[in-house]
């Protein structure tokens, strides 16, 4: 069974930059969601997706935007990055929106 | 708005004692209750979960204890050893809902 990969591990950007994140979800996952956590916090909910579509989203700005593919991978995007915009980026897939969510190891994003 | 919380932020044991980390949840609609563990660097690891029609449920070495009544959850770790260090969240899920809400974390740092 292979597990939540997640890809790059770490990424600096200018402030202003794009940014697009990737994951790719466990076998046999169709449900992904995407989750920031800042240095010494909890994670903070983006977004889910469900069968390519977005199935609940948390407080953040449209400028977080995200997909979902037909082999349930997913990416978020993120435009007009903010220096705050700086934390680690998780990807969680699960086999059904209120199951258990199965965490990536994260990409950790630095905005200069 | 609702939160999960928890009591504290820091948790010192001894290697082979018993580790007991609590958590508080605000929002009473919560009907999914996961357990995680994250180590430095690294994406959260489930452990353990469980709903709110029970009030108990063991896995290897670790136990989690719902009370619905004052809503608090625990976390049990039997013969705590050097790997069990890390961070713990508990997270909650109202069930319908997409996202999981993380408190801020405790750490459990294991002594020799």
């Amino acid at each position: 069974e292979t597990g939540v990969t997640q890809s790059p591990t770490h990424l600096i950007k200018t402030r202003g930059q794009q940014v697009t994140l990737r994951c790719s979800s466990q076998s046999g996952h169709n449900t992904v969601s995407w989750y920031q956590q800042a240095l010494g916090q909890g994670p903070q909910f983006i977004f889910q997706y469900y069968r390519e579509e977005e199935n609940g989203r948390g407080n953040f700005p449209p400028r977080f935007s995200g997909l979902q593919f037909p082999n349930y991978s997913s990416e978020l995007n993120v435009n007009a990055l903010e220096l705050d915009d700086s934390a680690l980026y998780l990807c969680a897939s699960s086999s059904g929106t209120g199951e258990g969510q199965y965490f990536g190891p994260g990409t950790r994003l630095t905005v200069t | 708005g609702e939160s999960v919380g928890l009591h504290l932020p820091t948790l010192s044991v001894q290697e082979g004692d018993n580790s007991i980390i609590n958590c508080a949840y605000s929002n009473s609609a919560s009907d999914y209750f996961i357990w995680y563990k994250q180590e430095s660097g690294k994406g959260p690891q489930f452990i353990i979960d469980i709903r709110s029609n029970m009030d108990k449920r063991q896995g290897q070495r670790v136990t989690v204890l719902l009370n619905k009544t004052v809503k608090h959850l625990s976390l049990q770790i039997a013969a705590t050893q050097p790997g069990d260090s890390a961070v713990y969240f508990c997270a909650e899920n109202p069930g319908t809902a997409s996202k999981l809400t993380f408190g801020t974390g405790t750490r459990l740092q294991v002594t020799l």
